[in-house]
């Protein structure tokens, strides 16, 4: 199986920071890497895909780039609503794997 | 609008079984893969199940193998999950997935919460 490993695994920043989050695979998947959002007590919601392709409806400070085994999420500006747990997956092979998430919180 | 709603959580004993069903609108429904993804309380999301469209591929976690069956009806557009054998570590919210044609995870029901206890 494919282990993806997020770094940090918590985050505390301010509005208006511009924040990174970092995804390894344990091996390499190409570009099928995927990032959700979850906010608590809701379903995960889609934010990127293929890497760096933003799912539709999501704003434009969201980034994503990366290949192979070493993937990035940027968040250019922080905004009140993205404070949230980010997860990222792999879809390059069955099983899927998610990374352990990462807690974005405010400072 | 796409509508994906699960149904069929609750508490059961350990050893159990439960069906949990995932009803859906808005898309047409034979034409896309589905999965279950479920999240433990406090903890990470862990993908279950996949069946392909006409049901021609179907993937399971090896946590599940051989207890979970996942199955579609599209005459009702929609997906299925039977849980036999229940243990404790099967505690968690199950989602209802669908895949778009890229493989990605687009579209997430609300969830339904299953509970494994004496």
């Amino acid at each position: 199986d494919i282990q993806m490993t997020q770094s940090p695994s918590s985050l505390s920043a301010s509005l208006g920071d511009r924040v990174t989050i970092t995804c390894r695979a344990s091996q390499g998947i190409s570009n099928f890497l995927a990032w959700f959002q979850q906010k608590p007590g809701r379903a995960p919601k889609s934010l990127m895909y293929a890497a760096s392709t933003l799912a539709s409806g999501v704003p434009s400070r969201f980034s994503g780039s990366g290949s192979e085994t070493d993937f990035t999420l940027t968040i250019s500006s922080l905004q009140p609503e993205d404070f949230a747990t980010y997860y990222c997956q792999q879809y390059n092979n069955y099983p899927y794997t998610f990374g352990q998430g990462t807690k974005l919180e405010s400072k | 609008e796409v509508q994906l709603v699960e149904s069929g959580g609750g508490l059961v004993k350990p050893g159990g079984s439960l069906r949990l069903s995932c009803a859906t609108s808005g898309f047409i429904f034979s034409d896309y893969t589905m999965n279950w993804v479920r999240q433990a309380p406090g903890r990470g999301l862990e993908w279950v199940a996949s069946i392909s469209g006409r049901s021609s591929y179907i993937y399971y976690a090896d946590s599940v193998k051989g207890r979970f069956t996942i199955s579609r009806d599209n005459a009702k557009d929609s997906l299925f999950l039977q849980m036999n054998s229940l243990r404790a570590e099967d505690t968690a919210v199950y989602f209802c997935v669908r895949e778009e044609f890229s493989d990605y995870f687009d579209f997430w029901g609300q969830g339904t919460l299953v509970t494994v206890s004496s």
